[in-house]
């Protein structure tokens, strides 16, 4: 069965570096998510992307954060100066339709320090 | 300013039906209605959305009420393994809002 992979599982960083969080959607799907979880926390959206662009975004998503999709295959998440408070786990998901099932990857297990 | 309200926690008894409730009260009217659930360090997975009418497939029930204020998901026969976190989600557009979810206990 086809499923969305995410690397790294865990990421270490310091507050202030940059980090980019990678995820492999599946292969037909067009429509793509990145979302987090605050520990103990419920799954809060961050952002939508279609046709190479974002289609919808939170009010979490600010001017730090951006998505890309370089290759056709990877879907990337940079964060380009962490905080403490971006500490989470992020899940990628991605869909065939709209508004379809989403198929979310295991998850990158943040922690800024 | 949560668009979905679920109780905390449920507990049934195993091979008994479960009626998971949310109350969406300021939906719109091209909001769609989605149930997620999440085990344990895994991502969320699929399992039910629907728009007005109600809607079947192999794991679930989804009941919408007529004014679309509130929906039920229905587990028909809960087993061990449905043990998760249930997400009830509106999703507006392409943007998706998740509820606190219910914590489902079963108990064999």
């Amino acid at each position: 069965e086809p499923e969305v992979t995410q690397t790294p599982s865990h990421q270490v960083t310091q507050m202030g570096q940059e980090v980019i969080l990678r995820c492999v959607p599946i292969s037909n799907h067009l429509y793509f998510y990145w979302y987090r979880q605050i520990l103990g926390q419920k799954v809060e959206f961050l952002v939508s992307f279609y046709n190479n662009e974002i289609s919808e975004k939170s009010e979490i998503f600010d001017d730090q954060f951006s998505v890309e999709r370089p290759d056709g295959s990877n879907f990337t998440l940079k964060i380009r100066s962490t905080k403490l408070e971006d500490s989470a786990m992020y899940f990628c998901a991605s869909s065939g339709g709209f508004p379809g099932e989403q198929y979310f990857g295991p998850g990158t297990r943040l922690t800024v320090t | 300013d949560a668009k979905t309200t679920q109780p905390n926690s449920m507990e049934s008894n195993e091979e008994e039906p479960v009626h998971l409730p949310c109350n969406h009260s300021t939906i719109s009217g091209t909001d769609y209605i989605h149930w997620y659930r999440q085990l344990p360090s895994q991502g969320p997975e699929y399992v039910i959305h629907g728009l007005t009418s109600n809607v079947n497939n192999r794991m679930a029930s989804l009941a919408i009420a007529e004014d679309r204020k509130s929906s039920t998901l229905i587990l028909h026969r809960a087993t061990l393994r449905d043990a998760a976190v249930y997400y009830c989600i509106l999703s507006t557009g392409n943007q998706f809002y998740f509820g606190t979810g219910t914590s489902l206990t079963v108990i064999p």
